[in-house]
């Protein structure tokens, strides 16, 4: 079965310093990764994926994140951190096995950047 | 037009009532899914439409009725709901039908209270 798992339920930075979230995955066949940020009282933002080709992925608001096929990760990093980057991420995948309709998110990552 | 529009963003009902949830998308995104999220909890599928079909039913209770009127409107139709039912439900649509490749862009949900 697919799963992401994301093994921070908070992560606290100061504004400036580079951040990152972290997310393992484990999938059948080929990952189709994803990472969505979700800001209080408002629906999700998709921010990047990784589907196939370079194993570093660029994504909106500065962010990118990092696949590791051998350590099944796919850590998403910003080099430096903003207050309003403060919210809740969560790492997704595509369930192939259901033709890809199905997508199962991690149960979040809170960031919080100090300013 | 790069949004999912729901309506309405607030939504308090009776146990007893009849009401509807309401989402639009001119994208011309073709699968169209409907989410319920509680509190700093990922968001759980409910419905998958793919080509204004149902295609898949997360074991939903049938006190919630999905209809897709055609490609642009998803609808989600409540009646005699539970206090438990109270959460953020989230519509979201993609490009795809059955391929993993594209992220979902979400509306920014309707907050549901039963009372």
């Amino acid at each position: 079965a697919q799963s992401v798992a994301q093994p921070e339920d908070q992560v606290n930075v100061a504004e400036g310093n580079p951040l990152t979230v972290k997310c393992t995955y484990s999938v059948s066949g080929n990952p189709y990764l994803f990472w969505y940020v979700q800001y209080p009282n408002r629906g999700l933002q998709f921010l990047l994926k990784y589907i196939t080709g370079d194993n570093l992925v660029k994504g909106s608001y500065g962010f990118e994140a990092e696949f590791n096929k051998s350590q099944t990760s796919f850590h998403l990093k910003k080099p430096s951190a903003l207050v309003s980057d403060s919210a809740l991420y969560f790492c997704a995948v595509r369930d192939y096995n259901t033709g890809g309709f199905k997508t199962i998110f991690g149960a979040g990552t809170r960031l919080f950047v100090k300013a | 037009d790069t949004e999912v529009t729901q309506t309405p963003k607030h939504l308090v009902m009776g146990m007893t009532n009849k009401k509807s949830l309401k989402c639009e998308q001119h994208m011309g995104h073709r699968a169209m899914y409907w989410y319920k999220q509680k509190a700093k909890k990922p968001p759980e599928l409910m419905f998958v439409y793919s080509y204004e079909k149902l295609s898949i039913n997360e074991s939903v209770p049938s006190r919630f009725s999905p209809e897709c009127p055609n490609s642009s409107l998803l609808n989600l139709h409540l009646h005699a709901l539970q206090p438990e039912d109270s959460a953020l439900y989230l519509c979201a649509s993609s490009q795809e039908s059955g391929g993993p490749n594209y992220g979902y862009t979400f509306g920014s949900g309707t907050r549901l209270t039963v009372v």
